[in-house]
């Protein structure tokens, strides 16, 4: 059984470009979130993928997408972006059921804007 | 509105000793609490959760935690503390009523001194 993968494992940008993040979710997970963790806080909800369709997200402006892929693996992308995006972004996988609830985490992307 | 609240930013126990990480929430309906480990450089792990049954729920690592549901609380322990305990705990809830969202707290730093 292979965790969840993320990559790249740190990335440099500066404001205004575009950066796509990648995650590959846990064997036998159909449900993958996203969540942006800043320095020293706990992480944000950004949203939530179930069968490819987005099915929740959080606070976030529409310039934070997403997608995911038959195979449940899924992408993160953030247009124009700015210094306050600098944070680690964490991709977890789940099987959505009633039963259970936990997540689990990549090791993240490191994101700094310049 | 959900929130949940980790009072300690940063928690100190001698190796040996108990320990005790806190946390209370706020949630509309019967919650569902977890807790996560993260170690430097890495994504969050799963150490336990509550959702419905006996209040002491164990986890990983030796970890248990209490559900108080008057005082809406679900503290974290361990009877005898080791050294790579050292850590950073968080604290989340999800909301019966929603699908989706994990609400974080903003984690409290465990150090096990020798």
């Amino acid at each position: 059984e292979t965790g969840v993968t993320q990559s790249p494992t740190h990335l440099i940008k500066t404001r205004g470009q575009q950066v796509t993040l990648r995650c590959s979710s846990q064997s036998g997970h159909n449900t993958v979130s996203w969540y942006q963790q800043a320095l020293g806080q706990g992480p944000q909800f950004i949203f939530q993928y179930y069968r490819e369709e987005e099915n929740g997200r959080g606070n976030f402006p529409p310039r934070f997408s997403g997608l995911q892929f038959p195979n449940y693996s899924s992408e993160l992308n953030v247009n124009a972006l700015e210094l306050d995006d600098s944070a680690l972004y964490l991709c977890a996988s789940s099987l959505f059921s009633s039963d259970s609830y936990e997540q689990y985490f990549g090791p993240g992307t490191r994101l700094t804007v310049t | 509105a959900q929130s949940v609240a980790q009072p300690e930013d940063q928690v100190n126990v001698a190796e040996g000793n108990p320990l005790t990480v806190k946390c209370t929430y706020s949630v509309s309906g019967n919650p569902y609490l977890f807790w996560y480990v993260q170690y430097p450089n890495r994504g969050l792990q799963f150490l336990l959760k509550y959702i419905t049954g006996d209040n002491l729920v164990k986890g990983s690592y030796g970890f248990e935690a209490e559900f108080n549901k008057s005082q809406t609380s679900f503290h974290l322990k361990k009877p005898s503390a080791l050294v790579s305990d050292s850590a950073l705990y968080f604290c989340a809830v999800r909301d019966e009523g929603s699908n989706y969202q994990l609400i974080w707290g903003a984690g409290t730093k465990l150090i096990i001194k020798p």
